[in-house]
């Protein structure tokens, strides 16, 4: 199974900042996607990392708000601008790849709080 | 878009007893259906999953059933041990794989000794 990791792994960050998420995966996969969990809610997708191109965001999500970039297939950033504390939650990176049976594997997630 | 709901939210059984958490779907198109846990502070991990070719899938104490044609599927956990004690999230998908996924609510099970 692809092993994925996640900078920071959480942060304190002052509202109108901007955090920077890292997400690395140690295997070459096809799809990489951002979600946010909101406490004690379920998983929510922002986006769809697209290697060298602009990612595909979801309803809701957009890019002013969460520039995604995906340099090459195994590395892709978050960004979370003009933070609020609504802003505030864990961020998780995933990613698909031809391996195995085709299942999604996801990072550690980044705990974000917004004060 | 695809809608999924989970059923109960939250659970509580006695160790050694048996666990049930239900799912929903609304696209008839979706054949990807997996099951995540998620203890903790600790990210999802995929515990089992099932195709639409398919009515039963089982895994030593967890097996999971689907229903095509009333658009439901759902885990069961035999045996139940505290370890079991987590947060379970069903997810469906329309490509036949795990990448498109909507997930459901999520189910809070508490294992008592």
């Amino acid at each position: 199974s692809a092993v994925i990791s996640q900078k920071p792994s959480r942060d304190i960050c002052q509202r109108g900042t901007s955090l920077t998420i890292q997400c690395q995966v140690d295997s070459q996969v096809t799809m990489m996607f951002w979600y946010r969990q909101q406490p004690g809610q379920s998983l929510t997708l922002i986006a769809t990392a697209n290697q060298g191109s602009e990612a595909t965001y979801e309803s809701g999500f957009v890019i002013d708000k969460f520039p995604i970039s995906r340099p090459n297939l195994t590395f892709s950033t978050l960004t979370v601008s003009n933070l609020s504390p609504e802003d505030s939650s864990i961020y998780l990176c995933s990613g698909y790849g031809t391996s195995g049976s085709g299942e999604q594997y996801f990072g550690p997630g980044t705990r974000l709080t917004v004060t | 878009g695809e809608n999924v709901e989970q059923h109960p939210s939250t659970l509580s059984v006695q160790e050694g007893d048996s666990a049930v958490i239900k799912c929903t779907y609304s696209d008839s198109a979706s054949n990807y259906f997996p099951w995540y846990k998620q203890e903790l502070g600790k990210r999802p991990q995929l515990i089992i999953d099932i195709r639409s070719n398919v009515g039963e899938k089982k895994d030593q104490r967890i097996a999971v059933t689907l229903n095509k044609t009333a658009k439901h599927f759902s885990l069961h956990i035999t045996e139940t041990q505290p370890e079991d004690s987590a947060v379970y999230f069903c997810a469906a998908s329309r490509n036949n794989a795990g990448n498109m996924l909507t997930f459901g609510g999520g189910t809070r099970l508490m294992v008592k000794p």
